[in-house]
């Protein structure tokens, strides 16, 4: 079945570094890809996403490519924040609209 | 606007016993999810739905058991509680497949 691999953290990173979180995907058709973010005590919230093959999603300073060749969908920011500390999940939703969830990726910023 | 909303947002149940987490959205959404988080650990599918009347397992479905009565509420049933079970709980909705989900803020369950 379809399903989505990312990086193990924690990745632990100074303020105003760059920050890259590795997504890859398996499936059968065409999913959508998504980005999501968990503050602690919360539940998730959508941060990017993208629909078809080559889309760039964005939002907050992140950035991710929907790179079908690849079957990989990293997201990226340029200048981390402290505020940005959270965990982060990659997504997929497959054509009968099964949303699925990588492990996550705990990002821990420090001043 | 309520969202997607949880309750309880706490319990403990002793092994054995049954209970229900309640979900209810208000968004006219069509799809809603059930997942279970543990610590340190990912989200997995519990069951979904895709519209009311219609429900399907997803990667984690024993034990629990769902309805899809009304567009708004979809509940997920514990049957004879065990301690595996003790988790957090995420109900979720999305207008459609690929479209943003809006979680509710949990439910942490217990079960000793």
């Amino acid at each position: 079945g379809d399903s989505v691999t990312q990086m193990e953290g924690p990745v632990t990173l100074s303020e105003e570094a760059f920050l890259t979180i590795n997504c890859t995907y398996t499936a059968t058709g065409y999913p959508s890809l998504f980005w999501y973010v968990q503050y602690p005590g919360e539940g998730l919230q959508l941060l990017l996403k993208a629909t078809k093959a080559d889309d760039k999603g964005s939002n907050k300073g992140f950035e991710a490519t929907y790179r079908k060749e690849t079957t990989s969908f990293h997201l990226e920011k340029g200048s981390v924040q402290v505020s940005d500390s959270a965990v982060y999940f990659c997504a997929l939703t497959d054509s009968w609209g099964k949303l699925q969830f990588g492990a996550g990726t705990q990002v821990v910023v420090t001043p | 606007n309520a969202g997607v909303t949880q309750t309880p947002k706490f319990r403990i149940l002793k092994i054995g016993q049954s209970m229900t987490l309640q979900c209810a959205q208000d968004m006219n959404h069509n799809y809603m999810y059930w997942y279970r988080q543990d610590p340190g650990m990912g989200l997995k599918l519990i069951y979904y739905s895709v519209g009311a009347g219609i429900t399907d397992k997803g990667e984690v479905p024993n034990g629990y058991n769902v309805s899809r009565s009304t567009t708004e509420d979809f509940p997920l049933r514990l049957e004879l509680a065990a301690p595996s079970q003790t988790s957090v709980y995420f109900c979720a909705s999305s207008s459609v497949g690929n479209t943003e989900a809006f979680f509710g803020q949990g439910t942490r369950l217990t079960v000793v």
